[in-house]
């Protein structure tokens, strides 16, 4: 199975800032089926981008993702006080799909 | 609105056994495949199992195989989780998700929408 390593572990930023996320896979993720889930506490994962690039329905245009083969990278581009919160990468091209063990963006 | 309820979580103790529920409405149930995707407290996300629209396919995570059953009724809108010979390891919240994509057969793929979720706690 694909492991999913994400980086860094935390990330502690303010508001206004650019935030870097990053997931490296074990192997190649096929044809980039990479998504990225955020999550708030005591809430469920929410789907923020798909197909390593595509914005999810409703998701501001702040958030991009980039990545092809082993490499993937969340950018915030200027963090919004909501934004603080424990983010998720996902592999769907092979099976079993996997997630990365989480990056946690806190409030500088 | 899409919407997922997960029901039937609980306190039990090792060894033994639960059965979760997941009512679905605002979509068209058995053209997506279906999971279920755990956290234990304080940590990540987990996925358990998956099922095929039609039923026929069903997948499990090694750490769960042989003590969990996946099914799902269509003619009621509900997918299943059957957990027996339960673990302290098993612990979590239980999430019942619904793949991005519709699809014929079961496959890998990202996932759209989550249940709020039902907490199982094994523990004597």
């Amino acid at each position: 199975e694909i492991v999913l390593t994400q980086s860094p572990g935390t990330l502690s930023l303010s508001p206004g800032e650019r935030a870097t996320l990053s997931c490296r896979a074990s192997q190649t993720v096929s044809s980039s089926y990479l998504a990225w889930y955020q999550q708030k506490p005591g809430q469920a994962p929410r789907l923020f981008i798909y197909d390593a690039s595509r914005r999810a329905t409703g998701i501001p245009d702040r958030f991009s993702g980039s990545g092809s083969g082993t490499d993937f990278t969340l950018t915030i581009s200027r963090l919004e006080p909501e934004d603080f919160a424990v983010y998720y990468c996902q592999q769907y091209g092979s099976s079993p799909i996997t997630f990365g063990q989480g990056t946690r963006l806190d409030i500088k | 609105d899409v919407q997922l309820l997960e029901s039937g979580g609980g306190l039990v103790q090792p060894g033994g056994s639960l059965r979760l529920s997941c009512e679905v409405s605002g979509f068209t149930f058995s053209s997506y495949v279906m999971r279920w995707v755990r956290q234990a407290p304080g940590k990540g996300l987990e996925w358990v199992s998956g099922i095929s629209g039609t039923g026929g396919t069903k997948k499990y995570a090694d750490s769960v195989k042989g003590r969990f059953t996946i099914s799902r009724d269509n003619s009621k809108n509900t997918l299943y989780l059957q957990m027996k010979s339960l673990r302290a390891e098993d612990t979590a919240v239980y999430y019942c998700v619904k793949d991005g994509q519709a699809a014929p057969i079961y496959i890998p793929n990202f996932m759209d929408v989550w249940g709020k979720g039902t907490t199982v706690a094994v523990s004597s």
